[in-house]
This record gives structure tokens, sequence and C-alpha cells, in this order.
């Protein structure tokens, strides 16, 4: 079975610094990476996604995330965080070909001061 | 705009009680899930279900039971609810090659 972990479980920036969140899998087969954010009262919503080709995926709100196949990680990068991206964030990895079941890191909250 | 929609926001049950959540989606996905969500634990697959009448236990499916009979509805059963069944419960649909649309969510307090 495939296991995630996020290595940061609380981060706190201000705003326009730099942010990378850290995501390692543990599966040998080929999969589908996701991130998703939970802003505060809010439902989880999809951030990005990886399924194949270009291992640099651009998602939504100016995140990124990188794919390295050789260290299993999947790392959510932004150049320059705003106090709106106060949120948590969940990594997910699921079996490419699957029903499409993931499984979920435990989050990292992040919180951006002013 | 698409919805996943979950009947209820916050339910309190007593112990012992049977539980039931029900969760619709109006996207035609063919995969629907149920997630619980606490604090430092992140999301746990309770089951899912690819198709009507279709079910697959997920990693902590211990306590808890569900039915598909339509392709849009996905219910979850807590047959005989407990204090450490109290969390917050996602459901969540799919199609292949996409990620998941998730509901927002019902608070469950078992008291």
């Amino acid at each position: 079975a495939q296991s995630v972990s996020q290595h940061n479980h609380h981060v706190i920036l201000s705003e326009a610094a730099s942010l990378e969140l850290g995501c390692n899998y543990s599966y040998g087969g080929t999969v589908n990476l996701f991130w998703y954010v939970q802003y505060p009262g809010q439902h989880l919503q999809l951030l990005l996604k990886y399924f194949s080709g270009d291992p640099l995926v651009k998602g939504i709100k100016g995140f990124e995330a990188e794919f390295i196949k050789s260290k299993f990680s999947f790392n959510l990068r932004k150049p320059s965080v705003q106090w709106s991206d106060t949120a948590e964030y969940f990594c997910a990895v699921g079996r490419s070909g699957g029903y499409q079941k993931v499984t979920f890191g435990t989050g990292t909250k992040l919180q951006v001061i002013p | 705009d698409v919805k996943v929609t979950q009947s209820s926001r916050y339910l309190v049950k007593r112990t012992g009680e049977k539980v039931f959540l029900e969760c619709v989606q109006d996207m035609d996905h063919e995969n629907m899930f149920w997630y619980r969500q606490d604090p430092g634990l992140g999301l746990r697959l309770i089951y899912f279900s690819y198709d009507v009448k279709m079910k697959e236990k997920g990693d902590i499916p211990e306590g808890y039971s569900v039915s598909r009979e339509k392709k849009e509805r996905f219910s979850l059963i807590l047959e005989s609810a407990s204090t450490n069944q109290t969390s917050m419960y996602l459901c969540a649909s799919s199609l292949q090659s996409h990620g998941y649309t998730f509901g927002s969510g019902t608070r469950l307090t078992v008291v």
C-alpha cells in the first residue's frame, strides 16, 4: 500500500517569503500525485496534479510542484506567498490506472503573517 | 457549478444510534469516496465505490458500511455510533484521470 509523508506540520511565513512544502511517498509503481488545499472554513479543493509528462506542474494561484521520481518526492512551491495563502495543504498519491483511490498525507498548516 | 452535496453540516448523535450520512454529486462521476478527517491524522479512507452497487473497503472500514443504489448518491452508515467516530466526514467524487471534488463535510459528534 502507498503512504505519504509531509514533514512540516506547521509553517509560519511572512508575506512575500518563498514557500516549499515537502511531500514524500512510498510506492514502487507508477503514481498520480496531487496537492489539495483547505482554506479556513472551506472545503478541500484541488491545487494541482501530476499524472505524466513534464515533472514540473503548475497549478492555481501561482503554485507549482516538481515530481522527482528518484527521490519519491512531490514538493509544493510558491515564490512569494500572500496572506490569503493561509490554509492547510495536503499531499496525496494514487496508483496510476487505479480507481482514483488516493492516500493523503497528514497535512501542513501554513500561516502567512501580513 | 458542479457540486458534491453532503446532507448535513453538523450532526450530534448518541452512542449506539444508527447514523446515515448522505452524499450526492451532480457530475455523473463513476467514483465516490468517504473519508474522515481528524487533526494530525489527515484524511483516512473509509470506503469507496467505483460503480453502482459496487463498494470497496478503504483503510479504516471497521464500524462503517456504505450503500450506492444510484450513481449520484453514496451513503455512509455508522451501524452503532461510538464516541471514537466523532470526526469530520468528507465525501468526494471523481472521474478517471481527474482529481477529487469534495463536499463541504459533515461534522459528527457522538455523545
